[in-house]
This record gives structure tokens, sequence and C-alpha cells, in this order.
């Protein structure tokens, strides 16, 4: 059972802080990472992707893969209230009758208090 | 990143009854993908769509239950079939993107009660 596994928070910081938020996957086959950001009553958007070891920055936000601990984490520097939501880690598994799925780990809701 | 439009948006209907979810993309995609989310977890992956092709379903999910059709490569649909209350749940579809492989961006989604 290939598993993604996400704190489920929530996750509460100051506004201007680093929220720093985890996610672990269970097959070491996997290559793509992705980080979905879902506000309330709204649908997952696309906020980082990455597939190679080590940092991967983009304005605020920094994504940071560890394949051999099988670990993947978003950083999001000087958080503000708008970044409040929940965090959904997500990870291609590419197998027999699998076509690259995306599978999800639970999310994890960040709170960021003005 | 495709602009993804569904409809209807919600809905509220009765057990034993049908419905059929549209997705519409602005752009020719090769595979489209239907999720549903129930209430407080995450995204479960229904099945995958492809043009000139049957559907593939995942683990749990059956053709009968969600039959899915994929005309062209703009337009696919979602049938929720026989609905009962634990069918209540948001209903997905994405799309492939250019943005990376892998990448898959969502449509604003179809919230369904099941009364």
């Amino acid at each position: 059972q290939k598993e993604v596994e996400q704190n489920s928070g929530p996750l509460s910081v100051p506004e201007g802080a680093i929220a720093s938020l985890n996610c672990t996957y269970s097959d070491r086959g996997s290559q793509s990472f992705f980080w979905y950001r879902q506000y309330s009553g709204k649908s997952p958007e696309l906020i980082m992707f990455i597939y190679s070891n080590g940092d991967k920055e983009d304005g605020r936000f920094t994504a940071q893969l560890n394949k051999a601990s099988q670990y993947v984490s978003l950083l999001i520097r000087d958080s503000q209230p708008s970044d409040s939501a929940t965090y959904l880690c997500a990870v291609n598994f590419v197998g027999r009758g699998s076509q690259g799925n995306l599978i999800f780990g639970k999310g994890t809701k960040l709170s960021v208090k003005p | 990143s495709a602009v993804i439009s569904q409809k209807p948006s919600r809905d509220i209907c009765q057990r034993g009854t049908s419905l059929t979810i549209q997705c519409q993309v602005d752009s020719q995609v090769t595979m489209m993908f239907w999720y549903r989310q129930q209430p407080g977890q995450s995204l479960t992956l229904i099945a995958t769509a492809n043009q000139g092709s049957e559907a593939t379903y995942e683990s749990g999910f059956v053709i009968d239950k969600f039959p899915i059709s994929r005309p062209n490569l703009t337009f696919s649909t979602l049938t929720v079939s026989n609905m009962s209350p634990e069918d209540s749940s948001i209903y997905l579809c994405s799309v492939e993107g250019t943005g990376g492989p892998r990448t898959q961006y969502f449509g604003p989604g179809t919230r369904l009660l099941v009364l």
C-alpha cells in the first residue's frame, strides 16, 4: 500500500515567521513530488513541484527533497495570513497498472496569526 | 495552465438517482483524471480518462458505479450512479499540465450531497 503521510496539524505560526510543512512517503520508486494549497471550499492549487534531491525555491516557498530519507518538505518564509490553508503533499508513483498517478497525503492545516 | 470548468458546481440529490458531472478544458489534453474528496479527507483518484480508450479505474472503484466518457481531448464526464449518502463528496477533475512531468491542475470541483 503506497502511502503519503502528513501531520494533520493545525500548525499555527505568527505572521512573518517561517512555516515548515513535512511529508513522508513509502515508495522508494517515487519520482515526482508536489505541494498543493487548498483553501476552505476551494479546489487544490499547485504551488511547487520537485524532482531532484535538494532545495527548490520559488518566491517565499522552498521545497526540499531527500529521497534517501523519503522525505519532502515545504518552507514558507515571511508567512502571511493569506497563507492560511490546508497544504497537500502529493507523490507520483509509477508502476504496474499505474499511469503515474498522484497519491495525496491528508494535508496539514496551516494557520498564520496576524 | 489550462482553464478547467466543471458543471454542476454543486447539487443535492436523492438516494438511488444518478448525477453526471461535466469537465471542460480550454485546450486539448491527453490525460484527464477524476478524484473524490470526502469530507475532511484528502483526494482519492477514481479513474484516469484517456481519449479513445476505456477509462482506467483505481482499486475500489468500478465502471458500473462511476461510468466515465471521454469523447474528445477537451471534455469528459463522470456519472455517479445509484447514489447513496456515502457518495456525498467533492468530485474533481484534473488534467496534466505543461509545468513539468506529471503536474496536475484541478477544476473547481462539484460538491455533491446525497440525501
